[in-house]
């Protein structure tokens, strides 16, 4: 059974980095047709897509984010992790990651991590 | 304010069917397939549906996912007190180059 677990720090402050890594077992990171992703819902909005990568490092980002986002991948670690610069209490959301599938048709999100809680606020 | 438009809540008593719908347009459900996502707050949500109406091994055939155009739907039948949670739809967005998804629809099993 896959699993995908979120951690890093619950709470940034305006201006900060955030930081979050997810740790995958059940399943190699390493292998092909899947995509590694980040995920978020802020308060009273709907899921956003933030971005995500492949094994290989290749990374794709959400155009609304990409100035300020960087996912990096660790097959060693069976890892990936989520760096999200000069945030603001608008990026205050619940952060998921989560397994994407280009095996099944349309990519859908085929194993999810329970979200983090990350809070900007000083 | 979700790229994909789906109904706040829905609701039925035990035993009844539902509906839930997803409403988007030609750049992502109109033109590639949409997932159904059930999700209990506080715990990773769970791929329902794919490619508009496939299940996943070990999902009940209560699940069922059609699309249309550019709007998508998914029923449940025989209702049970345990479907009660949010479900979300998302699709691959064209222009996005990414996935978009709707705000979730909360059921309540009456």
């Amino acid at each position: 059974q896959v699993q995908l677990q979120e951690s890093g720090a619950g709470l940034a402050k305006p201006s900060q980095t955030l930081s979050l890594t997810c740790t995958v077992s059940g399943d190699p990171i390493n292998v092909g047709g899947y995509y590694w992703s980040w995920i978020r819902r802020c308060p009273g909005k709907g899921l956003e897509w933030i971005g995500y990568t492949y094994f290989t490092g290749s990374a794709y980002y959400n155009p609304s984010l990409r100035s300020r986002v960087a996912i990096s991948i660790d097959t060693s670690k069976n890892q990936f992790s989520l760096s999200l610069s000069s945030v603001t209490a608008a990026d205050t959301a619940i952060y998921y990651c989560a397994r994407g599938s280009d095996i099944l048709t349309g990519y859908p999100f085929d194993y999810w991590g329970q979200g983090a809680l990350v809070t900007v606020s000083s | 304010q979700s790229v994909l438009t789906q109904p706040p809540s829905a609701s039925g008593t035990p035993g009844q069917r539902v509906t839930i719908s997803c409403s988007g347009s030609s750049a992502n459900t109109g033109s590639n397939s949409v997932s159904w996502y059930q999700h209990f707050p506080g715990t990773a949500p769970k791929l329902l549906i794919y490619d508009n109406d496939q299940r996943p091994s070990g999902v009940p055939a209560r699940f069922f996912g059609s699309r249309s155009g550019t709007s998508a739907s998914l029923a449940i039948s025989g209702l049970q007190s345990d479907d009660e949670a949010d479900y979300l739809c998302a699709a691959w967005d064209d222009s996005l180059r990414g996935p978009v998804f709707g705000g979730g629809t909360r059921l309540t099993v009456l």
